[in-house]
């Protein structure tokens, strides 16, 4: 059974750094690009970011772009994401997600992110 | 990166049909056949529903169907059920290898 779960979300104050990691299972993940999606409360989705199978290619929304880093150890069958110089409007339930461009057949549960002082 | 466009809401009665467009540009939803669209409940996560414009995943009912003219790709759900009440929302790549969302869209099932 394919299992992602999302861990490493909190309070963080402005300015601030963060980890999230996906920890999966069930099956081969370095075959798959893994994917970050965030939601800020009551509102829509918003792609963060991807990375490829291998970890060799990495993709960034323009809105997280020099402050996110998305990376993968495949050994571990761990997805991370790297987030530094955090805003108020950065605080969402971050999701990771599996497949490739915009095919995400599975999704974790969310961890939540807040960015407040 | 500007959000693709969905309208806010669409409505139906049990059993009827309803359409949700989602509407883009050449460089996002006309320049490829990467389209997606996600259910969400309440609390949930996103559910994959239709993807490459068309397929629908191994166990998605077939009253969901997907397709895409031009700039704009639709979403249609056939004999609509209470279940069925979500947000709805599209997703494609763009030609900038970034992925872009649709507002979402909620269903309400009268």
């Amino acid at each position: 059974e394919v299992q992602l779960l999302e861990s490493g979300g909190g309070l963080v104050q402005p300015g601030g750094s963060l980890r999230l990691s996906c920890a999966a299972s069930g099956f081969t993940f370095s075959s798959h690009a893994m994917n970050w999606v965030r939601q800020a409360p009551g509102k829509g989705l918003e792609w963060v970011s991807s990375i490829s199978g291998s970890g060799a290619f990495t993709y960034y929304a323009d809105s997280v772009k020099g402050r996110f880093s998305i990376s993968r150890d495949n050994s571990k069958t761990t997805l991370y994401v790297q987030m530094n110089s955090l805003r108020a409007e950065d605080t969402a339930v971050y999701y990771c997600a599996r497949g490739p461009t915009v095919t995400w057949d599975y999704w974790g549960q969310g961890t939540l992110v807040t960015v407040s002082s | 990166q500007s959000a693709l466009t969905q309208p806010a809401s669409v409505s139906g009665s049990p059993g009827q049909s309803i359409t949700i467009s989602c509407t883009g540009s050449s460089s996002d939803v006309g320049g490829y056949n990467y389209v997606s669209w996600y259910q969400q409940h309440p609390g949930k996560a996103p559910k994959l529903m239709i993807y490459d414009v068309s397929n629908r995943p191994s166990g998605v009912s077939n009253r969901f169907s997907g397709s895409k003219s031009g700039n704009t790709a639709s979403l249609t759900i056939s004999g609509l059920q209470a279940e069925d009440e979500a947000d709805y929302y599209c997703t494609s790549y763009t030609s900038t290898s970034t992925r872009v969302f649709g507002g979402g869209t909620k269903l309400t099932v009268l």
